[in-house]
């Protein structure tokens, strides 16, 4: 069985603060994406991976950063905390070596309060 | 820009009835399109997917079709019974680079009535 694994389930933070979401995978697993789940907004992508070290823009990017240091693992960071930013964050993991693109895994999503 | 439409955001059926849920993409590079059944408190989990090279899948109760002309796939659902209640989501895998990024539909509430 696939593990995708969010550091948190809950967390609240105050406006301004740093904030890191982690996100690690164990099936070697290329591709890695976070998304912001808001309700009548579906699944956002923020930013995704498909190599260590490698970054691209999602949708809505703005107030995020990310970094992949390891291949396994995946953080997505806020750099200065904002109430906007109150949602539910969903990390995934997929196989990229398909051409087209493969079955996504979520993890069990990190539900962020922002005071 | 890139986006997937789905509609109806909200269906709500009797247990028994078929439930259709519909969605449309902007990419016509797309190739790859699965559907994720969420339910409540729980984390998306892939129910059947669609590739570009197939006009239709059946698993079961569910199928999915897609027409590429028109850039539109849909999930059909027979028989409905009360534990698929949940939220469907549609996605399409889009080609950026020689990678591919995963966006997704805004939802379906899918609401089956004993």
């Amino acid at each position: 069985d696939v593990k995708v694994t969010q550091s948190s389930r809950y967390l609240v933070k105050r406006t301004g603060e740093k904030v890191f979401l982690e996100c690690v995978q164990d099936m070697d697993h290329e591709n890695m994406f976070w998304y912001r789940q808001d309700p009548g907004l579906g699944l956002r992508l923020i930013y995704f991976s498909y190599d260590v070290k490698m970054k691209e823009k999602g949708d809505i990017p703005e107030g995020y950063s990310v970094s992949r240091e390891k291949k396994e693992r995946f953080s997505l960071i806020l750099e200065s905390a904002s109430t906007n930013q109150t949602s539910m964050y969903l990390c995934a993991s997929s196989l990229y070596r398909i051409p087209g693109g493969t079955e996504a895994f979520f993890g069990q999503g990190t539900r962020l309060t922002v005071v | 820009g890139e986006n997937v439409e789905q509609h109806p955001s909200t269906l709500s059926v009797q247990e028994g009835d078929s439930a259709v849920i519909k969605c449309t993409y902007s990419d016509s590079a797309s190739n790859y399109f699965p559907w994720y059944k969420q339910e409540l408190g729980k984390r998306p989990q892939l129910i059947i997917d669609i590739r570009s090279n197939v006009g239709e899948k059946k698993d079961q109760r569910i199928a999915v079709t897609l027409n590429k002309t028109a850039k539109h796939f849909s999930l059909h659902i027979t028989e409905t019974q009360p534990e698929d209640s949940a939220v469907y989501f549609c996605a399409a895998s889009m080609p950026s680079g020689g990678y591919n990024k995963l966006i997704f539909g805004a939802g379906t509430r899918l609401a089956v009535h004993p």
